[in-house]
């Protein structure tokens, strides 16, 4: 079966930084991808990788390692913002995201 | 530029009824798919829609079905509702259904559908 696998919840300090594992296995493999979800809101893309390292985009940055079905999603200058879940989605060899549970991410002052 | 918008936003049903829940895509995109999002847990995919043909599905029974109309707008029809269908129901759309680039997705902010 299709797994993708990341922390329940995590806690961090504003201003600090948080890194957020995720692992998969799926049938085939055609990008990963990070959302964002605030509670009672809809998703937001955060970041995209189909090739082996790692992405920046201003406070975020994201890794992939494909042979060990690995990414991380790095937060950087955490802010209480931050404080939502967040989702790691694997897209599949039928193009079909498959999604983990989420990760929630606490940020204290 | 407008985003996805999804209607209703709640509604309450009793088990055995149907319901129809609606979502018009983003200016440009031409592909919709659907999710059904229990509490505490991640999206799962339902089906998607590109051009008005269905394109994929996911591990859901034939009383979850669909349609994409040629504004690219579409509705998600449940039958027979249970217990278990309690949950968020996101839309997003997307440009192209497939893997050439990011392809992201904009949601909507999604149904809230109770069974009692």
């Amino acid at each position: 079966g299709q797994n993708i696998d990341q922390p329940t919840e995590m806690t961090a300090t504003e201003g600090a930084i948080v890194q957020i594992n995720c692992t998969y296995q799926t049938s085939g493999f055609n990008g990963l991808f990070w959302y964002q979800q605030h509670a009672g809101e809809a998703p937001t893309f955060l970041s995209y990788n189909v090739l082996d390292g790692l992405e920046e985009k201003g406070r975020f940055s994201s890794f992939l390692s494909r042979s060990k079905g690995y990414s991380y999603l790095l937060l950087k200058e955490l802010q209480m913002k931050d404080s939502a879940s967040h989702l790691c989605a694997v897209r599949d060899s039928n193009y079909q995201l498959i999604w983990g549970a989420g990760t929630k991410l606490i940020i204290k002052p | 530029e407008t985003g996805v918008t999804q209607s209703p936003t709640h509604l309450i049903k009793t088990r055995g009824q149907q319901v129809t829940l609606r979502c018009s895509s983003q200016s440009g995109h031409n592909t919709v798919s659907w999710y059904q999002q229990a509490l505490g847990q991640g999206p799962q995919f339902i089906f998607q829609y590109y051009r008005e043909e269905e394109n994929g599905r996911g591990n859901f029974p034939p009383r979850f079905s669909g349609l994409q109309f040629p504004n690219y707008s579409s509705e998600l029809n449940v039958n027979a509702l249970e217990l278990d269908d309690s949950a968020l129901y996101l839309c997003a759309s997307s440009l192209e259904f497939s893997g050439a680039g990011a392809n992201v997705l904009t949601f909507g902010a999604g149904s809230r559908l109770t069974v009692l």
